[in-house]
């Protein structure tokens, strides 16, 4: 079946825009994650939704971060007056909550450039 | 406070030898760990993970990794590389369905 969809794969925009990166979870799947990752680095957690609701946003670096997922499935991650140090890869994860374990699915990731 | 150690940040091996690849963590209670692969341009997969039980795991691609409760440690080993495994390698720690946290990654190069 189809994975984890991200758009665009690449967005450049200049300091002080407003942009909106959208992530597909894998049908079914019930929880969602963001996480940003800067070059050299590894992943660093964003924001967790369970549903609809946002169960932990505590990685958002700062009020500029906004990620809404209204109806269960689709999220966007929002970002206003995006600054130069926002550049970085912006991944999205799906799983399918049980009892036991998560097994986070990867997209492929947004590309942010902030000129 | 969870935090998970690399200390190789990139690896060089040949072809058709063995790898090892370290991870140490530090967390509160015995996390899940898991170990991710990224390619240029891919997403992020999935090789392995512990919960619990056998210490020895199996992987995709032929990789497995050993949970060391002693060490604070979960290294992932491979007994003969493909030039294919070339790629940047995630450890992560993780509580049930709660957010991972990554190791700043190895990347693994291989030469014919």
């Amino acid at each position: 079946g189809a994975g984890v969809s991200q758009t665009p794969s690449n967005k450049v925009t200049e300091k002080g825009k407003y942009v909106e990166l959208r992530c597909d979870p894998i049908s079914g799947h019930t929880a969602l994650y963001w996480y940003r990752q800067s070059l050299g680095q590894g992943p660093e957690f964003l924001i967790y939704f369970q549903g609809t609701g946002a169960a932990d946003d505590s990685g958002l670096p700062n009020d500029r971060f906004f990620a809404v997922r209204p109806e269960g499935s689709v999220s966007t991650l929002k970002i206003q007056r995006t600054e130069r140090g926002d550049s970085a890869v912006y991944l999205c994860a799906s799983s399918f909550r049980n009892r036991s374990y998560n097994e986070q699915f990867f997209g492929p990731g947004t590309r942010l450039t902030v000129l | 406070a969870q935090s998970v150690t690399q200390p190789d940040i990139h690896i060089t091996v040949s072809e058709g030898a063995s790898l090892e690849l370290r991870c140490n963590y530090s967390y509160g209670a015995t996390p899940y760990l898991f170990w991710y692969v990224q390619s240029p341009g891919q997403g992020l997969q999935l090789l392995l993970k512990y919960f619990s039980g056998d210490t020895l795991v199996q992987g995709i691609k032929g990789f497995e990794a050993e949970f060391k409760r002693s060490q604070s440690s979960f290294n992932l080993r491979k007994p003969s590389v493909h030039w294919s495994d070339a790629a940047e390698y995630f450890c992560a720690v993780g509580m049930r369905a709660n957010n991972l946290f990554f190791g700043t990654g190895t990347r693994l190069t291989v030469i014919p």
